[in-house]
């Protein structure tokens, strides 16, 4: 147990559907992630949230629509994807959002990830 | 664009031998390294983190950092069938943006 938790651990849904992913972090973390994982490609990070804000956005499709009302709980909104968008996403947390320091406070604790399938 | 190079592997290492994991990276400013294990169907979690040149140990692993020629390894002593999994590295690049590589895949053979 890393103290980030995302549900649905699974999740089906069909091009025209909308649904949304939750993540929460129990860590007193600042800065929250969303990352998409497909097979054969390294982590793709999607957004980053620092204290609320949006401090990146990595030219994501506006088909996902993250949100973070607090510094605990974030969400990735999803609504109209296509079959090319299934893939594990995942949620991480760490003390400051990532910087040019020495990184100990940089250090991501991931959840146990959603997978998702576009059908 | 800033990259991170990793050998998709997999590796196969016989147990209780030295595994040796490599990466490399595009970034000459970058100052924190990242090891994280992947086992198949679950999330990444921290191994080790370096930020100085020289050598970090933590138990059987150990982290190599040279940032004049650009690489990091990491070695798992005394290998065993549970470290099998996907290795990936990641580095926090001096514009604030943290890469990961793809990952190599490990297989220790009992």
């Amino acid at each position: 147990e890393t103290g980030v938790t995302q549900t649905p651990r699974h999740l089906v849904m069909g091009m025209t559907n909308k649904k949304s992913l939750k993540c929460e972090q129990h860590l007193g973390h600042n800065a929250m992630y969303w990352y998409k994982q497909s097979a054969k490609k390294p982590l793709e990070l999607m957004f980053v949230y620092s204290l609320e804000e949006r401090v990146e956005n990595n030219s994501v499709p506006s088909r996902f629509s993250p949100e973070c009302p607090n510094s605990s709980h974030l969400f990735l909104h999803l609504h109209t994807l296509q079959p090319e968008d299934s893939a594990l996403y995942l949620c991480a947390s760490s003390q400051d959002p990532p910087s040019g320091g020495l990184g100990a406070k940089n250090i991501q604790y991931f959840g146990a990830g959603t997978r998702l399938s576009v059908l | 664009q800033k990259e991170v190079e990793q050998n998709s592997g997999p590796l196969s290492v016989p147990e209780g031998a030295i595994a040796s994991l490599n990466c490399t990276y595009s970034d000459r400013g970058s100052q924190s390294f990242f090891w994280y294990r992947q086992y198949s169907g679950k999330s990444p979690e921290l191994i080790m983190f370096i930020y100085s040149n020289g050598d970090k140990e933590d138990g059987r692993f150990t982290a190599q950092l040279n940032k004049a020629s650009q690489y990091v390894s990491l070695l798992i002593r005394d290998s065993q069938p549970s470290d099998s999994a996907t290795y990936l590295c990641a580095v926090n690049s001096r514009d604030d943006k943290i890469i990961f590589g793809k990952g190599t895949r490990l297989h220790i053979l009992p």
